[in-house]
């Protein structure tokens, strides 16, 4: 079992760019989740998928869109990058209230 | 908004002495608070969790005390260890259990 993975590790992007956080697990949970990390702080839900073919907005989406792709796969958009999304992402799934969480991406806007 | 907290940011203990972690919390009708860990570089991982209508919870060397009447949590860790040093995350789920808010995380330091 892999449990949680996420591509990229890192990426770096220009102020307008676009991009997508993939993330997949092979747990069969229902539900997945991205956060945000920013330094010194606690996680911060941007979306999450309560089941396959749901998803709803978190604590702070808006810059985001998210498409869950099927039971294992849940993707992060980035539309149009913006420096205050400098962030690491973390995406996460669960059965239940314990929340499995994947590696991060390391993402950096200039 | 409802959040989460921690007291204090840092803690540094010797190898072997028990450490204390403290969270404050705002949302009294949270159903349940979960403890994560997080060492460097890597993605949380969780340690325990404890329901709402419980005020202690034991594991492997931790145990987890809530208490209602002032809201507040706390994550004992016994003879810790070097391996335990990590940045320690208070959560609580809502009543439908899918939006955690996390607090803002204590660094733990393990002295040899």
């Amino acid at each position: 079992n892999a449990g949680v993975t996420q591509t990229p590790k890192f990426q770096v992007l220009k102020t307008g760019q676009s991009m997508t956080l993939q993330c997949a697990q092979d747990m069969n949970h229902n539900s997945m989740y991205w956060y945000r990390q920013d330094p010194g702080m606690g996680l911060r839900l941007i979306y999450y998928s309560a089941s396959e073919g749901t998803t709803d907005k978190g604590e702070v989406p808006n810059g985001y869109n998210v498409s869950r792709l099927n039971k294992r796969e849940f993707s992060l958009r980035l539309e149009s990058a913006a420096p205050s999304q400098t962030s690491v992402y973390f995406c996460a799934s669960s059965e239940g209230n314990e929340q499995f969480f994947g590696p991060g991406t390391r993402l950096t806007v200039l | 908004g409802e959040s989460v907290g921690l007291h204090l940011p840092t803690l540094s203990v010797q190898e072997g002495d028990n450490s204390i972690i403290n969270c404050a919390y705002s949302n009294s009708a949270s159903d349940y608070f979960i403890w994560y860990k997080q060492e460097s570089g890597k993605g949380p991982q969780f340690i325990i969790d404890i329901r709402s209508n419980m005020d202690k919870r034991q594991g492997q060397r931790v145990t987890v005390l809530l208490n209602k009447t002032v809201k507040h949590l706390s994550l004992q860790i016994a003879a810790t260890q070097p391996g335990d040093s990590a940045v320690y995350f208070c959560a609580e789920n809502d009543t439908g259990g899918f939006k955690t808010i996390f607090g803002a995380g204590t660094r733990l330091f393990v002295k040899a």
